[in-house]
Protein backbone atom coordinates (compact mmCIF):
# COMPACT_ATOMS: atom_id res chain seq x y z
CA UNK A 1 0.00 0.00 0.00
CA UNK A 2 0.82 3.70 -0.69
CA UNK A 3 0.25 4.64 2.76
CA UNK A 4 -2.26 8.00 3.48
CA UNK A 5 -1.53 10.22 0.20
CA UNK A 6 -1.25 13.73 0.66
CA UNK A 7 -1.47 16.41 -2.29
CA UNK A 8 -0.50 19.12 -2.30
CA UNK A 9 2.71 18.92 -0.51
CA UNK A 10 3.17 22.54 -0.57
CA UNK A 11 1.05 25.40 -1.21
CA UNK A 12 1.80 29.32 -1.17
CA UNK A 13 -1.25 31.28 -1.00
CA UNK A 14 -2.25 34.87 -0.44
CA UNK A 15 -4.54 35.99 2.03
CA UNK A 16 -8.31 36.00 1.16
CA UNK A 17 -8.06 32.92 -1.33
CA UNK A 18 -9.38 29.59 -1.07
CA UNK A 19 -7.23 26.69 -0.21
CA UNK A 20 -7.96 23.01 -0.86
CA UNK A 21 -6.06 20.18 0.83
CA UNK A 22 -6.89 16.47 -0.26
CA UNK A 23 -5.96 13.18 1.48
CA UNK A 24 -6.58 9.49 0.63
CA UNK A 25 -6.41 7.62 3.05
CA UNK A 26 -5.19 3.55 3.01
CA UNK A 27 -7.67 1.27 2.00
CA UNK A 28 -9.65 -0.29 4.34
CA UNK A 29 -9.00 2.30 6.73
CA UNK A 30 -12.87 3.56 8.09
CA UNK A 31 -11.43 6.43 10.57
CA UNK A 32 -10.12 9.44 8.86
CA UNK A 33 -8.31 12.38 10.86
CA UNK A 34 -7.08 16.05 9.91
CA UNK A 35 -4.26 17.48 12.01
CA UNK A 36 -2.81 20.66 11.93
CA UNK A 37 0.75 21.41 13.36
CA UNK A 38 2.60 24.56 14.35
CA UNK A 39 5.56 25.55 16.51
CA UNK A 40 3.25 27.80 18.84
CA UNK A 41 0.43 25.24 19.05
CA UNK A 42 2.06 22.08 18.10
CA UNK A 43 -0.18 19.26 17.16
CA UNK A 44 -3.75 19.64 16.68
CA UNK A 45 -7.02 17.52 16.22
CA UNK A 46 -9.40 19.69 14.03
CA UNK A 47 -11.78 17.11 12.90
CA UNK A 48 -12.09 13.21 12.35
CA UNK A 49 -14.48 11.02 10.12
CA UNK A 50 -15.65 7.46 10.84
CA UNK A 51 -16.92 5.90 7.41
CA UNK A 52 -17.26 9.03 5.80
CA UNK A 53 -19.41 10.58 8.72
CA UNK A 54 -17.96 13.49 10.24
CA UNK A 55 -17.69 12.42 14.16
CA UNK A 56 -16.11 15.49 16.01
CA UNK A 57 -15.59 18.72 14.49
CA UNK A 58 -14.75 20.54 17.90
CA UNK A 59 -11.21 21.69 17.03
CA UNK A 60 -12.26 23.01 13.50
CA UNK A 61 -10.79 26.82 14.60
CA UNK A 62 -13.76 28.91 12.81
CA UNK A 63 -16.26 28.53 9.80
CA UNK A 64 -13.51 29.60 7.31
CA UNK A 65 -12.44 25.81 7.68
CA UNK A 66 -14.59 23.11 6.24
CA UNK A 67 -14.15 19.11 5.35
CA UNK A 68 -15.56 16.75 3.69
CA UNK A 69 -15.19 12.90 2.84
CA UNK A 70 -17.25 12.34 -0.01
CA UNK A 71 -16.31 8.30 -0.24
CA UNK A 72 -13.96 6.36 1.70
CA UNK A 73 -11.08 6.76 -0.43
CA UNK A 74 -11.00 11.06 -0.48
CA UNK A 75 -10.82 13.55 2.06
CA UNK A 76 -10.29 17.23 1.48
CA UNK A 77 -9.83 20.13 4.04
CA UNK A 78 -10.97 23.72 2.58
CA UNK A 79 -10.15 26.97 3.83
CA UNK A 80 -12.18 30.21 2.47
CA UNK A 81 -11.06 32.55 2.89
CA UNK A 82 -6.83 32.01 4.17
CA UNK A 83 -5.01 34.14 6.65
CA UNK A 84 -1.93 34.49 7.39
CA UNK A 85 -2.28 32.63 11.06
CA UNK A 86 -3.38 29.87 8.63
CA UNK A 87 -0.34 29.10 8.01
CA UNK A 88 0.68 25.57 9.30
CA UNK A 89 1.72 21.82 7.88
CA UNK A 90 -1.38 19.97 7.58
CA UNK A 91 -1.58 16.38 8.39
CA UNK A 92 -4.12 13.45 7.43
CA UNK A 93 -4.16 10.23 9.13
CA UNK A 94 -5.97 6.98 8.68
CA UNK A 95 -6.65 3.93 10.59
CA UNK A 96 -9.25 1.34 11.32
CA UNK A 97 -10.73 -0.32 14.01
CA UNK A 98 -10.19 3.50 15.81
CA UNK A 99 -7.34 3.71 18.71
CA UNK A 100 -6.38 -0.29 18.46
CA UNK A 101 -3.54 -0.21 15.58
CA UNK A 102 -2.41 3.82 16.42
CA UNK A 103 -2.61 5.60 12.97
CA UNK A 104 -0.86 6.38 9.81
CA UNK A 105 0.13 9.55 9.25
CA UNK A 106 0.27 11.33 5.62
CA UNK A 107 3.39 13.35 4.90
CA UNK A 108 1.82 16.52 5.17
CA UNK A 109 0.79 19.79 2.89
CA UNK A 110 2.99 22.59 4.30
CA UNK A 111 0.72 26.05 3.89
CA UNK A 112 2.10 29.45 3.49
CA UNK A 113 -0.53 32.00 3.47
CA UNK A 114 1.01 35.50 2.64
CA UNK B 1 -10.52 12.36 30.23
CA UNK B 2 -6.97 11.27 28.97
CA UNK B 3 -3.84 13.58 28.67
CA UNK B 4 -0.61 12.55 28.59
CA UNK B 5 2.89 14.92 29.90
CA UNK B 6 6.16 14.79 28.19
CA UNK B 7 8.60 15.91 30.75
CA UNK B 8 11.17 18.03 28.67
CA UNK B 9 10.62 19.58 25.28
CA UNK B 10 14.22 19.10 24.85
CA UNK B 11 16.77 16.36 25.26
CA UNK B 12 20.30 16.32 24.24
CA UNK B 13 22.36 13.47 24.29
CA UNK B 14 25.98 12.45 22.86
CA UNK B 15 26.48 10.13 20.44
CA UNK B 16 25.97 5.69 21.82
CA UNK B 17 24.55 7.43 25.12
CA UNK B 18 21.35 6.05 26.51
CA UNK B 19 18.28 7.46 25.58
CA UNK B 20 14.82 8.40 28.14
CA UNK B 21 12.31 10.33 26.91
CA UNK B 22 9.38 10.79 29.55
CA UNK B 23 5.91 10.56 29.24
CA UNK B 24 3.36 10.16 32.01
CA UNK B 25 -0.57 9.84 31.54
CA UNK B 26 -3.39 10.57 33.09
CA UNK B 27 -6.22 8.03 31.86
CA UNK B 28 -9.47 7.08 34.06
CA UNK B 29 -9.69 3.37 32.45
CA UNK B 30 -6.88 0.98 31.45
CA UNK B 31 -5.06 2.81 28.28
CA UNK B 32 -3.43 2.18 24.88
CA UNK B 33 -0.44 4.16 24.81
CA UNK B 34 1.49 5.17 22.04
CA UNK B 35 5.53 6.69 20.47
CA UNK B 36 5.67 8.26 17.23
CA UNK B 37 8.72 10.01 15.76
CA UNK B 38 8.53 12.50 13.37
CA UNK B 39 11.75 13.33 11.35
CA UNK B 40 12.30 16.71 9.69
CA UNK B 41 9.68 17.27 6.62
CA UNK B 42 7.75 14.19 7.39
CA UNK B 43 5.03 12.58 9.14
CA UNK B 44 4.79 11.17 12.08
CA UNK B 45 5.64 7.56 12.50
CA UNK B 46 4.47 5.00 14.99
CA UNK B 47 7.54 3.41 16.87
CA UNK B 48 5.58 0.88 19.46
CA UNK B 49 2.47 0.97 21.36
CA UNK B 50 1.27 -0.92 24.44
CA UNK B 51 -2.14 -2.33 24.34
CA UNK B 52 -2.74 -5.28 26.79
CA UNK B 53 -0.15 -8.31 27.90
CA UNK B 54 3.67 -7.33 28.24
CA UNK B 55 4.51 -4.06 29.82
CA UNK B 56 7.78 -4.10 27.96
CA UNK B 57 7.15 -3.08 24.06
CA UNK B 58 9.51 -3.25 21.53
CA UNK B 59 9.35 -1.38 18.26
CA UNK B 60 11.63 0.23 15.81
CA UNK B 61 15.36 1.30 15.30
CA UNK B 62 15.99 -0.15 18.64
CA UNK B 63 13.49 1.56 21.09
CA UNK B 64 11.38 -0.06 23.72
CA UNK B 65 8.92 1.54 26.54
CA UNK B 66 7.85 -0.13 29.35
CA UNK B 67 4.23 0.51 31.04
CA UNK B 68 4.53 1.10 34.44
CA UNK B 69 0.82 1.57 35.88
CA UNK B 70 1.53 2.20 39.46
CA UNK B 71 3.91 5.27 37.93
CA UNK B 72 1.02 5.91 35.33
CA UNK B 73 4.47 6.52 33.34
CA UNK B 74 5.75 4.96 29.47
CA UNK B 75 8.83 6.36 29.56
CA UNK B 76 10.49 5.79 26.18
CA UNK B 77 14.36 4.37 26.07
CA UNK B 78 17.19 3.13 23.42
CA UNK B 79 20.54 1.86 24.94
CA UNK B 80 22.82 3.80 22.56
CA UNK B 81 21.93 6.77 20.63
CA UNK B 82 22.60 7.20 17.16
CA UNK B 83 22.95 10.04 14.98
CA UNK B 84 20.14 9.39 12.96
CA UNK B 85 17.72 8.83 16.11
CA UNK B 86 17.67 13.00 16.05
CA UNK B 87 13.51 13.48 15.81
CA UNK B 88 10.93 15.14 17.37
CA UNK B 89 9.30 12.36 19.55
CA UNK B 90 5.64 12.65 20.61
CA UNK B 91 3.89 10.13 23.03
CA UNK B 92 -0.08 9.50 22.92
CA UNK B 93 -2.61 8.12 24.83
CA UNK B 94 -6.33 6.87 24.29
CA UNK B 95 -9.01 5.27 26.18
CA UNK B 96 -8.05 1.97 25.13
CA UNK B 97 -11.32 1.25 23.19
CA UNK B 98 -11.69 1.22 19.52
CA UNK B 99 -13.70 4.11 19.52
CA UNK B 100 -11.52 6.33 21.16
CA UNK B 101 -9.55 8.99 19.71
CA UNK B 102 -5.70 9.17 20.57
CA UNK B 103 -4.63 12.01 22.26
CA UNK B 104 -0.98 13.51 21.76
CA UNK B 105 1.59 14.99 23.75
CA UNK B 106 3.36 17.83 23.27
CA UNK B 107 6.42 16.45 21.80
CA UNK B 108 10.12 16.01 23.08
CA UNK B 109 13.16 17.28 20.63
CA UNK B 110 16.02 14.22 20.46
CA UNK B 111 19.16 16.04 19.46
CA UNK B 112 22.01 13.66 19.17
CA UNK B 113 25.76 15.32 19.70
CA UNK B 114 28.82 14.02 17.83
Amino acid sequence: DAGVIQSPRHEVTEMGQEVTLRCKPISGHDYLFWYRQTMMRGLELLIYFNNNVPIDDSGMPEDRFSAKMPNASFSTLKIQPSEPRDSAVYFCASTFDGSYYGYTFGSGTRLTVV
Amino acid sequence: AQSVTQLGSHVSVSEGALVLLRCNYSSSVPPYLFWYVQYPNQGLQLLLKYTTGATLVKGINGFEAEFKKSETSFHLTKPSAHMSDAAEYFCAVSRGSSASKIIFGSGTRLSIRP
